[in-house]
């Protein structure tokens, strides 16, 4: 089956940095996405990686490795509206999207 | 650009009523759309893939019969919601991939929120 594994909560500290891991297994891969999703509202999109390496986008990178199906997004300079939930999600060979569960980042002053 | 609304936001209905959701991509034409219902505290669960001009594919476990989805030009589908029931009320949310781009982006509507008395 598909599945797609990330931390269901995570809490960091005003200032640092955190990193949101995501695994998957999924039947054919066209790229993965993660998505800012706040209480009460849509995703909106971060990032997109189809291949393999970093992708860096102001405050937030994020990095794939197809081989392991792995990916993580870093999140620099924490601000305390980064407090959201974190969602992975990966493009499948039907070029559906497998959703995970979401990471839940809760930033403390 | 890539901006999808929907109507309504929030709508608060009777039980047994039928409820219409539309989604719109304002600036772009979406050959294909995608309705998601999300629960609290809950990821995203795809419900169908709407294709402009054909019958919309069902994910297992949704009633075809009761989420009537139609998708009858590029930038416009809708979500009704027939004789809902307390157990429909959740936020459904709309996506929209636009025609022809090799970027796989789906673009997301602001969600609408259901509640069924």
């Amino acid at each position: 089956g598909q599945n797609i594994d990330q931390p269901t909560e995570m809490t960091a500290t005003e200032g640092a940095i955190v990193q949101i891991n995501c695994t998957y297994q999924t039947s054919g891969f066209n790229g993965l996405f993660w998505y800012q999703q706040h209480a009460g509202e849509a995703p909106t999109f971060l990032s997109y990686n189809v291949l393999d390496g970093l992708e860096e986008k102001g405050r937030f990178s994020s990095f794939l490795s197809r081989s392991k199906g792995y990916s993580y997004l870093l999140l620099k300079e924490l601000q305390m509206k980064d407090s959201a939930s974190y969602l992975c999600a990966v493009m499948d060979s039907n070029y559906q999207l497998i959703w995970g569960a979401g990471t839940k980042l809760i930033i403390k002053p | 650009g890539a901006v999808v609304s929907q109507h309504p936001s929030w709508v608060i209905c009777k039980s047994g009523t039928s409820v219409k959701i539309e989604c719109r991509s304002l600036d772009f034409q979406a050959t294909t759309m995608f309705w998601y219902r999300q629960f609290p505290k809950q990821s995203l669960m795809l419900m169908a893939t709407s294709n402009e001009g054909s019958k919309a594919t069902y994910e297992q476990g949704v009633e075809k019969d009761k989420f009537l989805i139609n998708h009858a030009s590029l930038t416009l589908s809708t979500l009704t919601v027939t004789s809902a029931h307390p157990e429909d009320s959740s936020f459904y949310i709309c996506s929209a991939r636009e025609s022809g781009s090799d970027y796989n982006e789906q673009f997301f509507g602001p969600g609408t929120r259901l509640t069924v008395l």
